[in-house]
Formats: C-alpha cells, structure tokens, sequence
C-alpha cells in the first residue's frame, strides 16, 4: 500500500523552465528526502529534512530548493532545468532514528 | 569511508531456477544491511534488513539473505525465481545504523520462462 505520493508521475519541459515536484508522506514519519536516479538506476541522495530543518544537502546545484511546510510534505523546485537534470527524483521518508526508509513511485523528469 | 559494490550489473536467469544477487561491503564498524526491490515505474520497496544475530534473514516473497563479516558480503538468494521478480535490486548499507544510507549500483535481474 503505497504512503508515500508523489506528484506528477512524468514532466516534460524544456531547457531553463521552472519545474516543481510535490511529495507526501502518510506514515507519520518525521524525516524525508530527495532522491535523484539516472538513467543507470543509481542513486544519489540530494536532500533531507528532519522536522522541516535541512539535515543534508550533498552538493546539488544551486538551481535546486527543497520546500517543506510541515513534516509530511516535502517538495522540490528546479529553478532553470537543465538537460542533465533528466532523470527519475524520487521522495523517501524514515523516522531519524530509523534507517528504513519507505520510497514514492517517483517524478521522471525529461529535459528537452 | 563506506561503499557497497554490487558486481553484477544484469543477471539473467529461468523460471524455477534459484537465484543469487552479489553484495560487496566496506566498512570499518557495525553495518547494517538492506536489501530493496523496485519494480518497473515504481519507487523501491524493502525485502530485508540485516542488524544483528543470525546471519541470514528472511524477506518477503521467499528472499532471504546472509551476512558474512569475514567475507565483507550479504547476497540475495531465493530458490525458485518468478517472472514477476524481474526488476533491479538494491544492496544498501547503513553506517552504524543512521540514515545516511550508502546504495549499491543495483543488478537488473531478467527472469525468463
């Protein structure tokens, strides 16, 4: 049963458009994350915020902003995609003091 | 630093035939292990999570795995594999327990009849 919803599923845009992708959380966790997966399935965790304070930020471009206004949502904002921005962004959430995280089914982005 | 190698980027195996996926790990303390599944056009979802005591555990859907600290490994195993198990999958560890999670690259594993 799915508890972690992302919105929208596929986004077509072009080079330099603003995007911005929505992520909620049911399970009462207090911890989510931006997840980016390219084109061969690795992953690489942008962000993490635990009780609406930024935990990590590893090093992502500047163009993206994680939003959140309370602990079960988080989004995300691409201020001026990219072509390399093309991939699958995928939201996760955990309590901190757990390590299982439980995923969306993801945002696949492409960049024309 | 912490790393896990899957070496295996794609395995092919039959139907009915037992399966095993390679997970390689580095680290210097207590690692706990995961292992996800994600399915075609969907987000990963756990099987099994390693922390301590018996080294093999049990997952969801007749999976199981077993850790080897001497051989730094935890593999995936299942002994009769279904095509509805195709998909990647993920060895993940985490260091010391936090959630700062390191994932291995994934093995595409493609079942056919």
């Amino acid at each position: 049963e799915t508890a972690v919803f992302q919105t929208p599923n596929y986004h077509v845009t072009q080079v330099g458009n603003e995007v911005s992708f929505n992520c909620k959380q049911t399970l009462g966790h207090d911890t989510m994350y931006w997840y980016k997966q390219d084109s061969k399935k690795l992953l690489k965790i942008m962000f993490s915020y635990n009780n609406k304070q930024l935990i990590v930020n590893e090093t992502v471009p500047r163009r993206f902003s994680p939003q959140s206004s309370d602990k079960a949502h988080l989004n995300l904002r691409i201020k001026s995609v990219e072509p390399e921005d093309s991939a699958v962004y995928l939201c996760a959430s955990s309590y901190w003091v757990q390590n299982t995280l439980y995923f969306g089914a993801g945002t696949r982005l492409s960049v024309l | 630093a912490q790393s896990v190698t899957q070496p295996d980027a794609r395995v092919t195996v039959s139907e009915g035939a037992s399966l095993q996926l390679r997970c390689k790990y580095s680290y210097s303390g207590t690692p706990y292990l995961f292992w996800y599944v994600q399915y075609p056009r969907q987000g990963l979802q756990l099987l099994l999570k390693y922390y301590s005591g018996d080294p093999v555990v049990q997952g969801v859907n007749g999976f199981e795995a077993e850790f080897s600290k001497s051989n730094s490994s935890f593999h995936l195993r299942k002994a009769s594999v279904h095509w509805s198990d195709s998909a990647v999958y993920f060895c993940v560890l985490s260091p010391g327990g936090n959630n700062k999670l390191t994932f291995g690259q994934g093995t595409v594993l493609s079942v056919i009849p």
